[in-house]
This record gives structure tokens, sequence and C-alpha cells, in this order.
């Protein structure tokens, strides 16, 4: 166990729709980074929080938004939800912000979102 | 082309075989390599990390850099079929921000 948390496990909706996916980071980590991981373009960065700021992005879409909350934890928005949105959604926490190796990232067990 | 290409595999081995993944990679300026290890419906953890060229080993665990021909090695001796799972090697460069890049993963077998 990572300690990083995931909530929910599995999320089904359909196209056009709107969900929030929820990470509670290891106690102490003050970064949060999302991920996407499909089987064809594995897994990809979408975006990191440093103790509640923005601190980088990566190939995440306009439709996608994320915060990152005084407690800490993160929520991934998705919005207007189309078929090709449907994958695992990993969040990882680390204690600093550099997020390379030097500084490993835990992953939570993930979300997996079907957009039917 | 992807910044670091990975054998989706799968790659059987009877239990007690020597592994070797292996990962290419594009982008000289990569400094840091990572070896992650995914099990079916869990998160990735992290196995080893490497900084430049040449080896590191840990356990039944090695892992190898080549920055000359961008190639990157795992190996695992004395596999066990507790080792069967997804392997994803990752990079990141070594200045700002260090986003990590992963392959796409190698699913790995070994039967008892």
């Amino acid at each position: 166990d990572s300690g990083v948390t995931q909530t929910p496990k599995h999320l089904i909706t359909a196209t056009g729709q709107r969900v929030t996916l929820r990470c509670s980071p290891r106690s102490g980590d003050l970064s949060v980074y999302w991920y996407q991981q499909s089987l064809d373009q594995g897994l990809q960065f979408l975006i990191q929080y440093y103790n509640g700021e923005e601190r980088a992005k990566g190939n995440i879409l306009e439709r996608f938004s994320a915060q990152q909350f005084p407690d800490l934890h993160s929520e991934l928005n998705l919005s207007s939800l189309e078929l090709g949105d449907s994958a695992l959604y990993f969040c990882a926490s680390s204690i600093h912000t550099s997020g390379g190796a030097a500084d490993t990232q835990y992953f939570g067990p993930g979300t997996r979102l079907t957009v039917l | 082309q992807k910044e670091v290409e990975q054998d989706p595999g799968p790659l059987s081995v009877p239990e007690g075989a020597i592994v070797s993944l292996n990962c290419t990679y594009s982008n000289s300026a990569f400094q840091y390599f990572m070896w992650y290890r995914q099990y079916s419906r869990k998160g990735p953890e992290l196995l080893m990390y490497t900084y430049s060229s040449g080896n590191k080993e840990d356990g039944r665990f090695t892992a190898q850099v080549d920055k000359s021909s961008k190639y990157i090695s795992l190996f695992i001796r004395d596999s066990q079929p507790s080792d069967s799972a997804t392997y994803l090697c990752a990079t990141a460069l070594n200045t700002g921000f260090q986003k990590l890049v992963f392959g796409t993963g190698t699913r790995l077998l070994v039967s008892p």
C-alpha cells in the first residue's frame, strides 16, 4: 500500500458528462501529480500541484482541470467527456517539487473511467 | 515517434529464468532512468533508478543504461511467479521540473 488513496475506484458515465476524481496524498507529501494511462498511449503526465499551487503541466486537455486544497488533497475534473477519455487515472505524490527520479513518486491505485 | 519505446510483450518465461526487459529513448538530454513495476489493478511502484550511464544492482534486479545507444535494460535473475507484472521504464531530464516520460510497459509472465 503506497499510502496514496483515490476515489472512486470505478466510474461509468456518458459522453458529455462531467466527473470529479479525488486523491489524498501520503502523509507529509506536498506534491500531487495526475497521470492518464491508456493502452495505446501508456502513462502520460497531466499536471502537478505543489502545496496548493500548479507547478507543471503536461498533456492535459482544456476540458480537464485540477486543484489542490489546503489539506493537500487534490481533485481532477473532467468535463464534456468523450469516448476517448476512457482510461485509468492515477494520482501520485512526493515530498518535494522536482518530480524527477530523486523525488520518488508514490502512486495510488487509480480510478478506472469508462465513458459510454 | 514516441520518446520512449518499449515492447508490450507479453514475455513468458519459466520460473528461475533470467529476464531481460528493454527500452529505447530518443532524447539524448534524458539523464535519469527508472523502472516501475505495476501489478494488475494497482498503481506503478518504483523499482530502481539510475543516473546517466552504468549499472545498478538491487537484489535480483539489475538496471543498465547505455546512453551512447539510448538503451535501457532491466535484468531479473531467478525470476519468480510473483515477478509477473507489467514493467514500465521511465526517463527524466536533469534540469527544471523533471517530468517523467514513460514507456508503454512490457507485460511479464513467470510460470511456476
